[in-house]
Formats: structure tokens, sequence, C-alpha cells
């Protein structure tokens, strides 16, 4: 079975400090994993995925299959960057997108 | 582009009601998904669909009913509604190609009192 667990429901973190959002999957198959972003009154879309090893918006994550995680890291944090992150994972070759249970990032100015 | 667009965006219901929510995309993606947002749990994924004609179970599909009698279009019944399914509801769609992005809605609010 797929699981997607985030462990943190709030983060909280003073603007130029380095954050990381903690994420955490089981699939018995190869993975395929994504962050997406939900900015306030904003749709949820993508943020980056593991395949594209890009960064966006100064974020970064890098699949590590030995740990199962998939975290998502930023050197320094922007007030902008406020907003509810969820982690998620989908199977290759499968048809559904399961999604954690999201952190909701706070940047304190 | 109206991209994936949710009809309606809030409703009120009582308990026992029935509704359906309407999810359209313009992007002739072959995938649909409707998911639920509750506060500490995340998106759950209650139906989905891979083409016209198809429909499949997620996590969360008890009390839901859902069609997709067009590509364009994935739809979620709600045939008797429960205080339980007072929830933030998001329809997305996407290609069926690996490590595709999938579109999401703009979200519906039901509360069923």
């Amino acid at each position: 079975a797929q699981r997607v667990t985030q462990p943190e429901k709030l983060l909280s973190v003073f603007k130029g400090a380095p954050v990381e959002l903690k994420c955490n999957y089981s699939y018995s198959g190869s993975p395929e994993l994504f962050w997406y972003v939900q900015y306030s009154r904003q749709r949820l879309q993508l943020l980056l995925r593991h395949i594209s090893r890009e960064s966006i918006k100064g974020f970064t994550a890098d699949l590590n299959k030995g740990e199962t995680s998939f975290h998502l890291k930023k050197p320094f944090a922007q007030e902008e960057d406020s907003a509810m992150y969820y982690c998620a994972l989908s199977g290759t070759g499968a048809n559904n997108l399961f999604f954690g249970t999201g952190t909701r990032l706070t940047v304190i100015p | 582009n109206a991209g994936v667009t949710q009809t309606p965006k809030f409703r009120v219901l009582k308990t026992g009601q029935s509704m359906t929510l309407l999810c359209a995309q313009d992007m002739n993606h072959e995938y649909m998904y409707w998911y639920r947002q509750d506060p500490g749990m995340g998106l759950r994924l209650i139906h989905y669909s891979v083409g016209e004609g198809t429909t499949a179970k997620g996590e969360v599909p008890d009390g839901y009913n859902v069609s997709r009698l067009k590509k364009q279009n994935f739809l979620l019944g709600l045939e008797s509604a429960a205080p339980s399914q007072t929830s933030v509801y998001f329809c997305a769609s996407s290609r069926p190609r690996t490590n595709t992005e999938a579109f999401f809605g703009q979200g519906t609010r039901l509360t069923v009192v």
C-alpha cells in the first residue's frame, strides 16, 4: 500500500533561516514523488518533482530511496514561502496520486 | 485558458439532501481525480478516472458516486449527505504519463448541517 507521511503539521521559521519540510513514503514499487504547494486563496499547484532534479523558487528535494524520504529544503526562507505544502506519491505506471497530510509553513518576518 | 473549473464554489446542504459537484477541464486530460481536504488529514482521494466511461475507487469512496460520461467532465455525487461529508472538495486532472503534473480546480466548500 502507498503511504506518505509528513510528520510536521505546522512549521515556523524566521526569514532568512533554512527550511526543511519532511516527507517519508512507503511504496513497494518504484515511486514518483512530488511537492505541491497551496498559497493563501490560490489553487494547489506543483512545486517540483523528483525526476526533474530542479530547483524551483529556491527549493530542492532529493529522493533518498534508502531512507524512503523526499524532504523539501530551502537555504533561506522568504515571507512569500508561507503556504501549505503537500508531499505526494505516485507509482510508475500507476494511475492515482496520494498525498500526505500537509505541513503549514509560516515564515516570520 | 480556464484549466480545471469546479461548480459550485460553495454549498450548504441539509443532512439527507443530495447534490452533484461538477468538474470540467479543457486540457484534454485523460485522468481526473476527486479529493477531499480536511484539517489534519491532508488530501484524500475519493474516486478517480483514467478515461471516459471508467471510474475507480480511491481511499475514501463511501458515500460518494462518480461518473465520467464525457472526457472533459467528472461528476461527484452525494446521494444522501451527512455532516461527516463537510469538507473542501478538489478536482484535478492530468495526462497519463509518468511523472506528470496534476492540475487542480479552485475547490468547493461544502457544509452539511
